[in-house]
Parts: structure tokens; sequence; C-alpha cells
């Protein structure tokens, strides 16, 4: 897990509001990724950015929302339109290039009240 | 496209029994393959990699793989298994043609439990 925080550890979400989990990482890496894991199942890809300022689409991606104004931080809304929000969320980040591997933080688990 | 698959939902195993953790892919060109593992409410921890080169890929922990082309598998082994070894297993592909990204596809996962 070192070099990628993730912060809270749980979050609770009320019916209706937006809430935004926090992934930060002082590795220098240009890309960062944002999973979503639910039991039992593997990862999906939610958002992914290769380069500030830029950002793309993943395979679940309505809604959720992102922003990369920053290289090392990649925040992620979990909006009121994302209606079954309950998962854990792993957020991970990679070097540029090819090969190299993609490192995660340590998950942040939402939870709906 | 690309896609991976983990054969078995779970593996148990007898501490100190070699082990084997499955895993097939399906690429357009070569494969970029990983293995993860997960112990319960954390990230997931990188293991071993293949890139090119010798097909039996030395990891942390002990941990080993095998890539073998024409069966299309990376499957995960270790020797002697360790109780504390028990934990959710991923294995995880990318093709070497460009993908934007360079967005990795991840199997279902495999738990593997390890008995005293």
């Amino acid at each position: 897990d070192g070099g990628i925080t993730q912060s809270p550890k749980y979050l609770f979400r009320k019916e209706g509001q937006n809430v935004t989990l926090s992934c930060e990482q002082n590795l220098n890496h240009d890309a960062m990724y944002w999973y979503r894991q639910d039991p039992g199942q593997g990862l999906r890809l939610i958002y992914y950015s290769q380069i500030v300022n830029d950002f793309q689409k993943g395979d679940i991606a309505e809604g959720y929302s992102v922003s990369r104004e920053k290289k090392e931080s990649f925040p992620l809304t979990v909006t009121s339109a994302q209606k079954n929000p309950t998962a854990f969320y792993l957020c991970a980040s990679k070097d540029r290039g090819t090969q190299e591997t993609q490192y995660f933080g340590p998950g942040t688990r939402l939870l709906v009240l | 496209a690309q896609s991976v698959a983990q054969p078995e939902d779970q593996v148990n195993v007898a501490e100190g029994n070699p082990l084997t953790v499955k895993c097939t892919y399906s690429v357009s060109g070569n494969p970029y393959l990983f293995w993860y593992v997960q112990y319960p409410n954390r990230g997931l921890q990188f293991l071993l990699k293949y890139i090119t080169g010798d097909n039996l890929v030395k990891g942390s922990y002990g941990f080993e793989a095998e890539f073998n082309k024409s069966q299309t598998s990376f499957h995960l082994k270790k020797p002697s298994a360790l109780v504390s070894d028990s934990a959710l297993y991923f294995c995880a592909v990318r093709d070497s043609f460009y993908n934007a990204g360079n967005m990795l596809t991840f199997g279902g996962g495999t738990r593997l439990m390890v008995k005293p």
C-alpha cells in the first residue's frame, strides 16, 4: 500500500447525498485509476487518468465523477445518481510506460445509511 | 479484446503442501500478466508479473508463476503453503497491443484457504 493513501477508510452516505473519496500518491506516477470491488467479485474500472487535467471513463462510470487537477491527487465523487454505491473502492497508480505495475491504495469502504 | 479467467472460486490446501492457483487469459497480441494478493479489507498487493523472457517468474513471499503460451495460462504456485498465505488472489492481464490507459482486466479472484 505504500505511497498511495486513500481516505477515509469507511464512509457513510445518506440518500441523495454526494460523497467524495480521496486518493493521493507520492510516487510521481502519471496514471491513476479508480476501481470498484463488490463482494465475491473482481475489480471493475470506474475512471482513469493518464495525465493531469485529463481523464477517461472506464467500464462503470455512470453515477461517478472525477477530477485530476494535480498529478498526485485523483478524487472520486459518488453522486446521488449512483443507486447502488455500497462497495469497496480502490485507487491505483502507475508510472508512464507500458510495462509498469499498477500499485494500489488501502481502499475505502462506502456504506449507505 | 482482453479477458482473464480464474476457474476456481476457492482453493483449499494443507499447510506445507504445494499450492496452485489457476489463471487463463485471452489477448490479441502478447500478454502482460500480473498476480496480486488481497487480505481482508486491504488493497491489492503486487506479487509478480510476466512481461517477456523466462517463462518461470519468481515473486514476493516465495510465490512463482509459469507462463504457458500454448495453454494461455499463468498459474500461480508455491512449493510449501503457509497459513498466512490464506487470502484472495487476483490474476490480471493487459494486451501488448495498445489499449487506451494501459488498462488491466482482472479475474474474479480465487480465495486460498491454507489449513494447519
